[in-house]
């Protein structure tokens, strides 16, 4: 079974501050991806990645920053934290090419005060 | 731009019954499709995909079938369970000539079995 993790799993900040989400997937799985869950609206695809040093642009990308350091790792950065980023963030990985799933870690819950 | 469209936000049925869930799609390429099912404070898992047209595909009781004519992918059991209660994706991952691809979700259809 494909294994995806987050850290941290439940985090609170105010307005303006930093923070970094981390994700670690250990299938060697080339796709990696950035989600926002919210309610009505479903999972929205931030940032993703094929491999280590690539980045895409998703659907909603504004106020994120991504970067993927090695094959298992990749984060996602907001550097200037706004209470409409408060969300149930989940990081996902697949093996390359369309015809495969992907395998979700088990989510960041970010509140931003 | 490719879009998923799932019209129901809300089912809510009782124990035994049947139920179908709409999937929609809009892609300029070859599609594949899926159905994710998250369970109340748990994350997304595969619950069943296909990209063969008007091939059903079944998977835990399940089932759905690709029709690429009408670009649907309904999500159908003909029992539903208490244990059905979740929260259910269609997603779409088109097969571009570039080999690369970027998913699409649909908003979700959150499924409510009552006793």
């Amino acid at each position: 079974e494909a294994a995806v993790t987050q850290s941290p799993r439940n985090k609170v900040t105010v307005t303006g501050g930093n923070v970094t989400l981390s994700c670690r997937q250990t299938n060697s799985h080339n796709y990696m991806y950035w989600y926002r869950q919210d309610t009505g609206h479903g999972l929205r695809l931030i940032h993703y990645s094929y491999g280590a040093g690539n980045l895409q642009i998703g659907d909603v990308p504004d106020g994120y920053k991504a970067t993927r350091t090695t094959q298992e790792d990749f984060f996602l950065l907001l550097e200037l934290a706004s209470p409409s980023q408060t969300s149930l963030y989940f990081c996902a990985s697949s093996v390359a090419g369309a015809s495969y799933e992907q395998y979700f870690g088990p989510g960041t819950r970010l509140t931003v005060l | 731009g490719d879009s998923v469209t799932q019209t129901e936000g809300l089912v809510t049925l009782t124990k035994g019954l049947p139920v179908m869930l709409n999937c929609t799609y809009q892609t300029t390429y070859s599609p594949f499709l899926f159905w994710y099912v998250q369970h109340l404070n748990e994350a997304p898992k595969l619950l069943l995909k296909s990209s063969t047209d008007n091939k059903r595909t079944e998977h835990q009781g399940f089932y759905a079938t690709l029709h690429k004519s009408s670009s649907s992918f309904h999500l159908q059991k003909s029992s539903v369970q208490l244990s059905d209660s979740a929260l259910y994706f269609c997603a779409l991952s088109p097969l571009t000539s570039g080999g690369n691809y970027k998913p699409t979700f649909g908003k979700g259809t959150s499924l409510v079995v009552h006793p």
